[in-house]
């Protein structure tokens, strides 16, 4: 089975710190996304990634920037935490070639910026 | 924006089928109909995809319509860990560009009742 692991599922910060928020995936997939999940608001992408060292805003980037140095990890970085970015963060990753690859998520890392 | 819309909430009772409608009104030909979930706590999981005929796996059956502008979710026989909340996407197949992404909604909330 296709496993995402992201490395916490609970995390606590303060304002201003640099929080990592880091993802792996087991199944050689080219493509990862990073999603936030906030009530009322669904998913959202925040940026994803189609190669190592290759990424692409998705719609909500302000704040954020990844980094993708080997295929199977790909983190975010909140560069100064604020308050608006606590939220759930889904990590997800999916193959490039063929037709209808179902992307595979991580169960998450719950963010608390206080 | 989503290009689906579905019911926000639906009640079930365990051991009867569980039927979640989709409409996918704007669908264009070479789109094809997803289906993930969302249980408590976790990330979401694929559960099927179809283009225009009905499509069946161990986890449900998909019915689309003849002129494709919507879709049913049949979890024939729901139990209690069915309880979650179900989402309906439409994209290409084709993993490429933008099309990597998945535009989400907020989903229905089934609740399976014993």
């Amino acid at each position: 089975d296709v496993k995402v692991t992201q490395s916490s599922r609970y995390l606590v910060k303060r304002t201003g710190e640099k929080v990592f928020l880091e993802c792996v995936q087991d199944m050689d997939h080219e493509n990862m996304f990073w999603y936030r999940q906030d009530p009322g608001l669904g998913l959202r992408l925040i940026y994803f990634s189609y190669d190592v060292k290759m990424k692409e805003k998705g719609d909500i980037p302000e704040g954020y920037s990844v980094s993708r140095e080997k295929k199977e990890r790909f983190s975010l970085i909140l560069e100064s935490a604020s308050t608006n970015q606590t939220s759930m963060y889904l990590c997800a990753s999916s193959f490039q070639q063929g037709l209808n690859q179902p992307q595979h998520f991580g169960d998450g890392t719950r963010l608390s910026i206080l | 924006d989503a290009k689906t819309t579905q019911p926000t909430s639906m009640d079930c009772a365990e051991g009867r089928a569980a039927n979640l409608p989709c409409n996918h009104s704007t669908i264009s030909g070479n789109e094809y109909v997803y289906w993930y979930r969302q249980i408590h706590s976790q990330g979401p999981q694929y559960i099927i995809h179809g283009l225009k005929n009905n499509e069946t796996n161990e986890m449900a059956s998909l019915i689309i319509t003849e002129d494709r502008k919507s879709s049913t979710l049949i979890l024939p026989h729901a139990t209690l860990r069915d309880t979650a909340v179900y989402y309906c996407i439409v994209r290409w197949g084709v993993n490429a560009g933008n099309n990597r992404k998945l535009i989400w909604g907020l989903g229905t909330s089934l609740a399976v009742n014993p």
